[in-house]
């Protein structure tokens, strides 16, 4: 199988620009979940869609948001770019057990966004 | 609120020796417990988890880790360590599950590897 993919790998943005990120789940897993990784803060939860809803989020603001389609694809989308915003994006997909998703997560090798 | 801690930035080991990376976690109720391992422009791949049954869990690679209720600690360890161990490692805990029955992934912040020859 396929592992997680995401697209594109790199990305340079300026300020006040928007962006959005691609990810494409292993295929059978419908639950695709999004954290920033950054040097000091570590793996940072961003929200998880499951079957094209919206079934976790962090404490990220509002600017953040994303979306599933019905392939399980995913979307995430960054609105008015801060320079903080500038971290290693991943994605990671999970099987499912019964009508939830369940096991260990499968990360794809990320976006890197920076922010000028 | 669940978390776990990755108390040290950065573990130097010698090739051949033994390795520990050390997570501690704070949970309610029992703990799921994860490690993972990302090199260098990859993201981060499963090596081990611990859910139930036996302290010490067997993984891929070459490492393990135990579970240790009582320090609250789920160290991960290598008998002899490989230069190609060298990566960043992270240890996580899964969070309670909300009323939607699904739950997230809380990561620690991370320990670098460095094995050296």
């Amino acid at each position: 199988k396929a592992g997680v993919t995401q697209t594109p790998r790199y990305l340079i943005k300026t300020r006040g620009q928007q962006v959005t990120l691609s990810c494409s789940p292993i295929s059978g897993h419908r639950s695709v979940s999004w954290y920033q990784q950054t040097p000091g803060q570590g793996l940072q939860f961003l929200f998880e869609y499951f079957s094209e809803t919206q079934r976790n989020k962090g404490n990220f603001p509002g600017r953040f948001s994303g979306r599933q389609f019905s392939n399980s694809r995913s979307e995430m989308n960054v609105s008015t770019l801060e320079l903080g915003d500038s971290a290693l994006y991943l994605c990671a997909s999970r099987p499912t057990s019964g009508v939830l998703p369940a096991g260990e997560q499968y990360f794809g090798p990320g976006t890197r966004l920076t922010v000028t | 609120a669940q978390s776990v801690a990755q108390p040290e930035d950065q573990v130097n080991v010698a090739e051949g020796n033994p390795l520990t990376v050390k997570c501690t976690y704070s949970v309610s109720g029992n703990p799921y417990l994860f490690w993972y391992v990302q090199y260098p422009n990859r993201g981060l791949q499963f090596l081990l988890k611990y859910i139930t049954g036996d302290n010490l869990v067997k993984g891929s690679y070459g490492f393990e880790a135990e579970f240790n209720k009582s320090q609250t600690s789920f160290h991960l360890k290598k008998p002899s360590a490989l230069v190609s161990d060298s990566a960043l490692y992270f240890c996580a805990v899964r969070d309670k599950s909300d009323t939607s029955g699904t739950y997230k992934y809380i990561f620690g912040t991370g320990t670098r590897l460095k094995v050296l020859a």
